[in-house]
């Protein structure tokens, strides 16, 4: 089985500072990590996602994220929020699985709030 | 983007009653999913499909089923609806195979209260 922990349910900062959402999974096989964002009343766009390879990733926006094997942590990480970035942050985790695809499985969000 | 609709939009219903549902992709992805969020709780998976007619259960799958009759179109339905159904759902689609299908597209989402 695998689980997501968001360390964080909301997370408070001023224009232009930088900013970071704690994203650990647990997980016995190896995994695919990703960030979705939603901004209000819609639904969940894609940031960035972590398949193989380099374990810096990095999304749009201005996002990045590493992945960290042995910490089991894949944590979000902006140098310069803007107001526009204010959104709920999902973190996921998956792994190909039979007949299921890739079915997500969520954290419980990140709630970003920026101020000026 | 995936082009990916839910509809109804927004739906007010009684105790009891049925309700369904409906997601419409125009991609030709093999797999859709249905989800729901409720504060505190993230996106949790209801049922998934892996194909035409093949449709399996997720983790909150209790009080719900699904139909997939086509590939464009997977039917959600709440056999009699309960307040603790009061949610948002989302849809989702895929591709299949590989590294390149791995990610899902979400539609807007469902804004259902049970009343």
């Amino acid at each position: 089985a695998q689980s997501v922990t968001q360390l964080d349910s909301q997370v408070p900062v001023f224009e232009e500072a930088p900013v970071e959402l704690r994203c650990n999974y647990s997980s016995s096989v190896s995994v695919y990590l990703f960030w979705y964002v939603q901004y209000p009343n819609q639904g969940l766009q894609l940031l960035l996602k972590y398949l193989s390879g380099s374990t810096l990733v990095k999304g749009i926006n201005g996002f990045e994220a590493e992945f960290n094997k042995s910490q089991t942590s894949f944590h979000l990480r902006k140098p310069s929020v803007h107001i526009s970035d204010t959104a709920e942050y999902f973190c996921a985790v998956t792994s190909p699985g039979k007949g299921s695809g890739y079915a997500l499985n969520f954290g419980k969000g990140t709630s970003l709030l920026v101020t000026p | 983007d995936a082009g990916i609709t839910q509809s109804p939009r927004h739906k007010v219903t009684e105790t009891g009653t049925p309700v369904t549902l409906r997601c419409h992709q125009t991609e030709n992805h093999r797999y859709m999913y249905w989800y729901r969020q409720d504060p505190g709780h993230g996106l949790r998976l209801i049922h998934y499909s892996y194909g035409v007619k093949d449709t399996d259960k997720g983790e909150v799958s209790d009080g719900y089923s699904v139909s997939r009759s086509k590939t464009e179109d997977f039917l959600l339905t709440l056999e009699s609806a309960t307040s603790s159904q009061t949610s948002v759902y989302f849809c989702a689609s895929q591709d299949s195979g590989g590294k390149r299908g791995t990610e899902a597209f979400f539609g807007q989402g469902t804004r259902l209260t049970v009343v």
